[in-house]
């Protein structure tokens, strides 16, 4: 089946506490993406990458960092977590980074900072 | 990916009655994309709308995009509950890479 599959789905973590929250995919896609989701404000898109090692930032990068080693896997790392980084986190794929490629998304990760 | 404004935020609406939500750029776009987020879920594909006038139908919800290209709607004739969620629009650009979703439209929906 073709997914894109998140972990962990739920965290609680403790400010400066490093974490990382990994994806994968199995659909051979070569771009892949990270969004944070918050109350009012949709989908914020926080880095991107279009192949292997090739990343981007989108609209929000700042405390979060990526890597791009493989083509599945693209882990969304939060070297020092603070508060205002709660919230929930998808992961996304598609065939490539243009506008017309079907994007499909991660079940999510529910992310909070005490 | 192109900024666009999304309207209303937030829909409540009883059942039977219908909805719109409405996706508008100040630029020209090249295409429009709508995704469904269940409650608890994760966003899901359901559309994709290219040409100019276009008009796309999916039993009871109706997809437009406009003759200029500028804005888009989504219309759901007669809601049911299985309805309810937030509905996104993508907007294609220029920007290759950086894809950028509208704030999205919460709609409730009351037995």
């Amino acid at each position: 089946e073709a997914q894109v599959t998140q972990n962990p789905r739920y965290l609680i973590t403790v400010t400066g506490k490093k974490l990382t929250v990994t994806c994968s995919q199995n659909m051979n896609h070569e771009y892949m993406s990270w969004y944070r989701q918050d109350p009012g404000l949709g989908l914020r898109q926080i880095y991107y990458s279009m192949n292997v090692e090739v990343t981007d930032k989108g609209d929000v990068p700042e405390g979060y960092k990526v890597s791009r080693k493989e083509k599945r896997n693209f882990p969304l790392i939060l070297e020092s977590p603070s508060p205002n980084q709660t919230s929930l986190y998808f992961c996304a794929s598609s065939l490539g980074g243009g506008n017309l490629n079907t994007i499909y998304f991660g079940e999510g990760s529910w992310l909070t900072v005490v | 990916g192109q900024q666009v404004m999304q309207i209303p935020q937030y829909q409540h609406v009883q059942e039977g009655e219908d909805f719109t939500t409405y996706c508008n750029s100040s630029t020209t776009l090249s295409n429009i994309q709508w995704y469904k987020q269940r409650p608890g879920g994760h966003p899901v594909f359901l559309i994709q709308l290219v040409k100019s006038g276009e008009v796309k139908k999916q039993k009871r919800l109706t997809f437009q995009f406009g003759e200029a290209k500028k804005n888009s709607s989504l219309h759901i004739t007669a809601t049911q509950t299985t309805d309810v969620g937030t509905y996104f629009c993508y907007a294609g650009g220029t920007s290759y890479g950086k894809l950028t979703f509208g704030q999205g439209t919460i709609l409730t929906v009351h037995p």
